[in-house]
This record gives structure tokens, sequence and C-alpha cells, in this order.
């Protein structure tokens, strides 16, 4: 069956990096598209971008234009995420979920999510 | 960049009633719309695919429809398991994602 399991929480200060692992099972990694969508405390979702398990094309918000890296290890069924130059308003949970496939922009599995809490 | 639009921002229902939520684009998404469902502390599910679809074991209360810029969700009998925030979510031909505000829909 397929399974999105992400990294445990993280505690970063103001300033430092993130990274944040998806790892996936049940499916054939490389033919499916990753996205990544946040969701600060209380407030709604918010889309990242994503990374195509098959080949080098990513995409990201205008809004993290230069702070956010997406990168993976195909032989792990892996994705990443890393975002610098961390704030506070970066505090959030960070979820990985699948695209159900191209020209549909369905996310059927999503990770668990994971916290990150920057402190200034 | 398109906005997407969620109403009402929070309800609340009996058990059994029909809860309604639209969701208004800033222009013509065609059937680009997508329907979730997120409980506290959990993952969101996706529920409605291309407006009016119903994704796989989804029950049958749940129901989408819409096209252009106007698009409506609606649960046709509440059940307290339906308790969550739900979001409207707008896909492009980039894979460009926007989501709607979320309506959180609690039992009266």
């Amino acid at each position: 069956q397929v399974q999105v399991v992400q990294s445990g929480a993280e505690v970063k200060k103001a300033g430092a990096s993130v990274k944040v692992s998806c790892k996936a099972s049940g499916y054939r990694f490389t033919g499916y598209v990753v996205h990544w969508v946040r969701q600060a405390p209380g407030q709604g979702l918010e889309w990242m971008g994503w990374i195509n398990g098959g080949n080098d094309n990513t995409k990201y918000s205008q809004k993290f234009q230069g702070r956010l890296t997406f990168t993976k290890d195909t032989s792990a069924s892996t994705a990443y995420m890393e975002l610098s130059s961390l704030r506070s308003e970066d505090t959030a949970v960070y979820y990985c979920a699948r695209l159900f496939k191209l020209q549909d922009g369905r996310l059927d599995y999503w990770g668990q999510g994971t916290l990150v809490t920057v402190s200034s | 960049d398109i906005q997407m639009t969620q109403s009402p921002s929070s309800l609340s229902a009996s058990v059994g009633d029909r809860v309604t939520i639209t969701c208004q684009a800033s222009q013509d998404i065609s059937n680009y719309l997508n329907w979730y469902q997120q409980k506290p502390g959990k993952a969101p599910k996706v529920l409605i695919y291309d407006a009016s679809n119903l994704q796989t074991g989804v029950p049958s209360r749940f129901s989408g429809s819409g096209s252009g810029r106007d698009f409506t969700f609606t649960i046709s009998s509440l059940q307290p398991e339906d308790i969550a925030t739900y979001y409207c979510q707008h896909y492009d031909d980039l894979l460009h994602l926007t989501f709607g505000g979320g309506t959180k829909v609690e039992i009266k």
C-alpha cells in the first residue's frame, strides 16, 4: 500500500536552515510529482511547490523564491524540502503529498506532516 | 495569480443538516477545482476532484458542483465524523496550486 512518511519535528533558530525528508513506498517514486504544502498554527494551507520524481523539474511558489530548494534521492524514493533564512513566520507544519497524475491536481497521498518551530 | 475565496469561514449545523460551502475563483478556472477535508492534527484528504467527481472510498453524502468561477461543496446529511475544516484547491496547467481559506464545520 502507498505510504508517505516524513522526518520528525525540528526546532531551529532564526536565520538557520531546515531540511525535511519525505519517504515514499508502495509506488514507483519516479512516476509521480511530489508537492509541498505548509500550514502555520491555526491557519490555512499554503502551497510551496513541487518536484518531479522522474526528472529534474521543479517549481517554486514565488513567495519562497531564493529560500526554498527541493531535491530527491530516487534510489531511496525520498524527496527533500530545504528552507533557508528561517524566520518566525516559517513556524508551521510542512506536508509533502503525491500528485495523483499529471493534468490532475489531486493530492491523493499525504505525509503525516513535520512541525518546524523557528525561535528567535 | 488566481485567488480562491471560500465562504463561510466557519459554520455550525446540526447532525442531519445539509451543509453548503462555496468557493469563488478570481477568474475562470473551468473545472480545475478539488475539495479536501482536514481533521485536527491530520493531513488533508481529497474528497472531490475536478469539481464534481467523488474520490474513491468517499461517502456519497459528499458532493461538488460548479464550473468557471463558482463552485459548491455539499454535505447532504451532516454526520458527527464530518467535523473538520474543508478547503477548495485550484490547480493550473503548470501544477501551481492555490487553496481557499478554509471552512471550519462544527456541530450545533
